[in-house]
C-alpha cells in the first residue's frame, strides 16, 4: 500500500499544550502536505512542504521534513479547543493527479 | 463565499435504488475530483476530470459513474447502493493538475443506505 502511516492515532491534551504528529511514507515525494478534516466535514489544506525544504511555518502550525528517514511531523503549538479535528498527511502517488493521505491522527483539545 | 459545494449535506436511499450526489464550484478549477471516506479511515479517490477527460481510479467499481457537463458542475452516480456504499463522498478541485497543487474541499455528503 502506499498510504502513509501517522502516529499517534489519537491524541488527547489540554488547551494551550502543544501537539504533535507523525507521518511516514515510502517512496519518494517532490512534496508533503498535511490536512485537517473537523468532524463529519470536508478537508482544509494547512501547509504544504517542499522536498527541499526541512521546516515550514505558517502560524502556529510547524512542519518538517525529513527525507532521508521518509518522515514529516507537524507542530500545533498552544493548541486551542477549536484545533480539534482530524489531521492527514497526503502526498501525490502514482499518476500525477492521485493524492495519497495517511491514515490521520484524531487530535482532542480539551479546556 | 463556499468554493466548493456539495449538495444534498445528508442523503439517505436505500440498497439498490440509484442516487445521485452533486458538487459545484466557483474557483473555475479545471480539476474535480471525487473521494469516498468512510468511518475512521483516510479518503480514497474514486476518480477525477481534468476538464473534461474523465479519469478512472483502477479499483473503483463499476457501480460508481461520475459526468462533468460543464466546468462548474461535477456529479457522482452510484447505479446500485449496497450496504459497504454508506460513506462521506467529498468532492475536491485543483486548479491544475499536477504535484504542486493543493485541493480544495467541499463539506461532503454523508450517504446512508437502508
Amino acid at each position: 500500500s502506499q498510504q502513509g502511516e501517522e502516529d499517534p492515532q489519537a491524541l488527547s491534551i489540554q488547551e494551550g499544550e502543544n501537539a504533535t504528529m507523525n507521518c511516514s511514507y515510502k517512496t519518494s515525494i517532490n512534496n508533503l502536505q498535511w490536512y485537517r478534516q473537523n468532524s463529519g466535514r470536508g478537508l482544509v489544506h494547512l501547509i504544504l512542504i517542499r522536498s527541499n525544504e526541512r521546516e515550514k511555518h505558517s502560524g502556529r502550525l510547524r512542519v518538517t521534513l525529513d527525507t532521508s528517514k521518509k518522515s514529516s511531523s507537524l507542530l500545533i503549538t498552544a493548541s486551542r479547543a477549536a484545533d480539534t479535528a482530524s489531521y492527514f498527511c497526503a502526498r501525490y502517488t502514482g499518476t500525477a493527479s492521485k493524492l495519497t493521505f495517511g491514515t490521520g491522527t484524531r487530535l482532542q483539545v480539551t479546556l | 463565499d463556499a468554493m466548493v459545494i456539495q449538495n444534498p449535506r445528508y442523503q439517505v436511499t436505500q440498497f439498490g435504488k440509484p442516487v445521485t450526489l452533486s458538487c459545484s464550484q466557483t474557483l473555475n478549477h479545471n480539476v474535480m475530483y471525487w473521494y469516498q471516506q468512510k468511518s475512521s479511515q483516510a479518503p480514497k479517490l474514486l476518480f477525477h476530470y481534468y476538464d473534461k477527460d474523465f479519469n478512472n481510479e483502477a479499483d473503483t467499481p463499476d457501480n460508481f459513474q461520475s459526468r462533468r457537463p460543464n466546468t462548474s458542475f461535477c456529479f457522482l452516480d452510484i447505479r446500485s447502493p449496497g450496504l459497504g456504499d454508506a460513506a462521506m463522498y467529498l468532492c475536491a478541485t485543483s486548479r491544475e493538475r499536477g504535484i504542486s497543487y493543493e485541493q480544495y474541499f467541499g463539506p461532503g455528503t454523508r450517504l446512508t443506505v437502508t
